[in-house]
C-alpha cells in the first residue's frame, strides 16, 4: 500500500495563477482533509469530505476548492493563487469514524510558493 | 469556539532530559485526542485517547489525558537528539467529523 500520496511535491506559483494539488489514499478511507501549516500556526483545515461527491469548509476556505469525484482521490484548486497561499499543504485520510478508531493518515506534503 | 492550545511553543533540552508537553482543549462533543510527531515532513501519529487517567505508553513516550481538566501530557523519558520534533496534538469532535489541532511544540534536543 502507498498510503496517502500528493502531487506535485513542490511548486512556485506566480500571483494569478491557478494549480491543482491532487492527493490519492489506496486504503479505501472515507473521510479525507486538505490543510495548511505555516509557520507557528499549526495546522489549519481548508477544506474536507465525508465521502465521495461531498465536500465541506473548514477552518480556512477562502480562495480555494475541492472535489471528491472519486473516493480515492481529493482534490484541491487555487483558481488565482496569492502570496498569502504560500504555505506547506498536507492531504490527509481517515476510515469510517466508528467509536474507537479516527487516526488520520498524512501525505508527505507539497510545498507552494506564490511569488 | 473549540480550540486546543499546546504548551510551551518550543523547548531545548540536553540528551537524557525528560519532558513534559501539554495539551488542553476546550471543545463540544469531544471523543478523542491525539498526538503526533512531526519531523521533517508529514505527521506521524503516536497516541489515541479517549478515556481519562489511562497511560498510554510506548517506549520512552507516554500520555495521559485529564477529561475533567480537560488536557493531556505527552512524556519524553531519557530524551534522544532523534526526538527532536514538532509534536502536534489533535481532539476529534463527534458529529463533526473534524480535527482541531494545537500550534504544536517544537522540541529541541542537544547532544
Amino acid at each position: 500500500n502507498a498510503g496517502v500520496t500528493q502531487t506535485p511535491k513542490f511548486r512556485v506559483l506566480k500571483t494569478g495563477q491557478s494549480m491543482t494539488l491532487l492527493c490519492a489514499q489506496d486504503m479505501n478511507h472515507e473521510y479525507m482533509y486538505w490543510y495548511r501549516q505555516d509557520p507557528g500556526m499549526g495546522l489549519r483545515l481548508i477544506h474536507y469530505s465525508v465521502g465521495e461527491g461531498t465536500t465541506a469548509k473548514g477552518e480556512v476556505p477562502d480562495g480555494y476548492n475541492v472535489s471528491r469525484l472519486k473516493k480515492q482521490n481529493f482534490l484541491l484548486g487555487l483558481e488565482s493563487a496569492a502570496p498569502s497561499q504560500t504555505s506547506v499543504y498536507f492531504c490527509a485520510s481517515s476510515p469510517y469514524q466508528g467509536l474507537r478508531y479516527n487516526e488520520q493518515f498524512f501525505g508527505p506534503g507539497t510545498r507552494l510558493t506564490v511569488l | 469556539e473549540d480550540k486546543v492550545v499546546q504548551s510551551p511553543l518550543s523547548l531545548v533540552v540536553h540528551e537524557g532530559d525528560t519532558v513534559t508537553l501539554n495539551c488542553s482543549y476546550e471543545v463540544t462533543n469531544f471523543r478523542s485526542l491525539l498526538w503526533y510527531k512531526q519531523e521533517k515532513k508529514a505527521p506521524t501519529f503516536l497516541f489515541m485517547l479517549t478515556s481519562s487517567g489511562i497511560e498510554k505508553k510506548s517506549g520512552r513516550l507516554s500520555s495521559i489525558l485529564d477529561k475533567k481538566e480537560l488536557f493531556s501530557i505527552l512524556n519524553i523519558t531519557a530524551t534522544q537528539t532523534g526526538d527532536s520534533a514538532i509534536y502536534l496534538c489533535a481532539v476529534y469532535t463527534s458529529g463533526t467529523y473534524k480535527y482541531i489541532f494545537g500550534t504544536g511544540t517544537r522540541l529541541k534536543v542537544l547532544a
